[in-house]
């Protein structure tokens, strides 16, 4: 067990609505990542956050968004869903925005009907 | 362009050791990072490479060419509970990993 907790599990949205994941990082970590894993593929990188800041991101539209708190932990929004975000969303913590082994969460199961 | 590749699917049997292949092309490297992923559950942290050479680590053992952008998992005495998918991941910088498509792995009695 990683200490990285996201809720919820599992959500089911129709086209064109928004969603807000969101994700507690262990203790002691102070940077977050997203993550989009389709099924049979590896996670893609959706962005990161460090210190409230967003520190970098992936090829995604504007319409993922994302926010950190003062406690660290993180959501992350998504807008005008399409059928192609049906995907599992993971977040992974870890201490500093250096290369340090990141500690995912077991992820949140997004359908879009 | 980003580019990792690992071959989809291996099978081994219990007791053998398997070697998980991984090359890369990306535009940045600071390091390799494999990570395994059991059914319906998070990604693990194994193992991390950012020079040359050999990391053992228990029964897995990582290892890197950064010239041949090149690394390999070596699983040993495997066990049921090794059939899982691996993952090959690059860290870019800043920590943002960039990841292949995995390697699932079936362990047969």
């Amino acid at each position: 067990e990683t200490g990285v907790t996201q809720s919820p599990t599992h959500l089911i949205k129709t086209r064109g609505q928004q969603v807000t994941l969101r994700c507690s990082s262990q203790s002691g970590h102070n940077t977050v990542s997203w993550y989009q894993q389709a099924l049979g593929q590896g996670p893609q990188f959706i962005f990161q956050y460090y210190r409230e800041e967003e520190n970098g991101r992936g090829n995604f539209p504007p319409r993922f968004s994302g926010l950190q708190f003062p406690n660290y932990s993180s959501e992350l929004n998504v807008n005008a869903l399409e059928l192609d975000d049906s995907a599992l969303y993971l977040c992974a913590s870890s201490w500093g925005p250096g290369d340090q082994p990141q500690h995912f969460g077991d992820g949140t199961r997004l359908s879009i009907l | 362009g980003q580019n990792i590749d690992q071959p989809t699917e291996m099978t081994a049997t219990e007791g053998a050791i398997v070697q998980i292949n991984c090359t890369y092309q990306t535009s940045g490297f600071n390091g390799l990072f494999w990570y395994q992923q059991h059914a319906g559950e998070a990604p693990t942290f194994l193992s991390y490479n950012v020079l040359d050479g050999l990391e053992e680590k228990g029964r897995f053992s990582s290892f890197l060419s950064r010239s041949k952008g090149y690394s390999y998992l070596l699983l040993k005495e495997l066990q049921m509970k090794d059939s899982a998918s691996y993952l090959c991941a690059v860290s870019g910088g800043y920590n943002k990993l960039i990841f292949g498509a995995g390697t699932r792995l079936a362990v047969h009695p």
